[in-house]
């Protein structure tokens, strides 16, 4: 079982809808989540970072930790073709200097005009 | 903030010749380094992890002597593809943490690698 699951798409809605990404874990260790976007021959960029459980918006995005059920969300609102790009979870156990982050394999999402 | 460059964006040469590429963090030190390899429509493969002025730590299945990482400087990392061949084709990325803080990792653009 690989510790991170992503349903790798790929996921098409049209304009101004509500996208939801999700992933699964198994290590209940991590504590840390995150979620990038990577366009196209680019490198990934952050877009949401949380500790724990709970959730965190910002903009368009919200990211939701469920620890309990180790399931990790991100919806974005108002979806735009900008939108368009592989979404990668990613998640490690305990801060530290040299702590992997272990990503999920990526969703593509494409947002139909 | 936390912006990572890299350098080249892209390159192309023969089987057998050696490839450098460049990562560095513009405008924050980065004790860490990672380099990721990235096959296309798969997820990012972790290949070593490179803190300043100690030697990488590769993961299982990368061969050291092949891809040779050095981290001179707190915004400086090099990745030399040594005697390149076909298979060594790929999207190599590299990504920094800062030295306090979050658990984050900033990503370069990524450099795409031809081996004919």
């Amino acid at each position: 079982q690989k510790e991170v699951e992503q349903d790798p798409g790929p996921l098409s809605v049209p304009e101004g809808a509500i996208v939801s990404l999700n992933c699964t874990y198994s290590n209940s260790a991590f504590q840390y989540f995150m979620w990038y976007r990577q366009y196209s021959r680019k490198g990934p960029e952050l877009l949401m970072y949380t500790y724990s459980s709970g959730n965190k918006e910002d903009g368009r995005f919200t990211a939701q930790v469920d620890k309990s059920s180790k399931y990790i969300s991100l919806f974005i609102r108002d979806s735009q073709p900008s939108d368009s790009a592989t979404y990668l979870c990613a998640m490690s156990g305990q801060y530290s200097s040299a702590s992997k982050i272990i990503f999920g394999s990526g969703t593509r999402l494409s947002i139909r005009p | 903030g936390a912006v990572v460059s890299q350098h080249p964006s892209r390159v192309i040469c023969k089987s057998g010749t050696s490839v450098k590429i460049e990562c560095r963090s513009l405008d924050f030190q980065a004790t860490t380094m990672f380099w990721y390899r990235q096959f296309p429509k798969k997820s990012l493969m972790l290949m070593a992890t490179s803190n300043e002025g100690s030697k990488a730590t590769y993961e299982q299945g990368v061969e050291k002597d092949k891809f040779l990482i050095n981290h001179a400087s707190l915004t400086l990392s090099t990745l030399t593809v040594t005697s390149a061949h076909p298979e060594d084709s790929s999207f190599y990325i590299c990504s920094a943490k800062t030295s306090a803080g979050t658990d984050t990792q900033y990503f370069g653009p990524g450099t795409r690698l031809t081996v004919l």
